[in-house]
């Protein structure tokens, strides 16, 4: 089991430029998050999804964008990179449910802007 | 909305010691607490989670605590030793608005002196 695995786990982009930060999970889980984690601060929610085909919004979406078009894939997309997008980036996953649904998280991406 | 706060931001112990990592969240309606560890340039990994009907959970060394109607969460490490030295983090997720994430606090960094 490989878990929640991330792609790729370090990336430099230059202002303007795109990327996709790549999630896949083996679990069979049908929640997906990606959270942003800046220094000294919390995660903060980007996107999340419930399941194939539905994305919602999560704090900070501006600028970013999702899709779920399988159980197991959630990229996060970049558009025209900001340094602001500086950050280590999670992904996550867990089962539905309501008390005992234990999230599990890859090893991150840490991006810089320039 | 939820908010979580984690209080010392740093700690710093000598081996051997016993310790407690406080955390606190605002709206006591939740599903559950998880307690993360996330070692320097890491992903998090899952060290314990507590269903909102439950009042502790053991695993090892350590033993977590909720008592939920105060909005309060104890992690406790027993015995700590160098290895444990790690920023942890605690994540409740909400039983109403917003149910589908998790609400993080911005960390405890522990380092545990030989």
């Amino acid at each position: 089991n490989a878990g929640v695995t991330q792609t790729p786990k370090f990336r430099i982009l230059k202002i303007g430029q795109s990327m996709t930060l790549q999630c896949t999970q083996d679990m069979n889980h049908n929640y997906m998050y990606w959270y942003r984690q800046d220094p000294g601060m919390g995660l903060k929610l980007i996107y999340y999804s419930v399941g194939a085909g539905i994305t919602d919004k999560g704090e900070v979406p501006n600028g970013y964008n999702v899709s779920r078009s399988t159980t197991e894939d959630f990229p996060l997309r970049l558009e025209l990179a900001a340094p602001s997008q500086t950050s280590v980036y999670f992904c996550a996953s867990r089962t539905p449910g309501q008390g005992f649904t234990e999230a599990f998280f890859g090893q991150g991406t840490r991006l810089t802007v320039v | 909305k939820q908010e979580v706060t984690q209080i010392p931001a740093a700690l710093s112990v000598p081996e051997g010691e016993n310790l407690v990592l406080n955390c606190s969240f605002t709206d006591s309606a939740i599903y559950n607490l998880q307690w993360f560890r996330q070692d320097p340039g890491k992903g998090l990994t899952s060290l314990l989670l507590i269903q909102s009907s439950q009042r502790e959970q053991t695993s090892g060394r350590l033993n977590a605590s909720l008592d939920k109607s105060s909005g309060r969460s104890t992690l406790y490490i027993a015995a700590s030793q160098p290895g444990d030295s790690a920023t942890y983090l605690c994540a409740v997720r909400p039983s109403i608005q917003g149910a589908q994430k998790l609400v993080f606090g911005q960390g405890t960094r522990l380092t545990i002196n030989p």
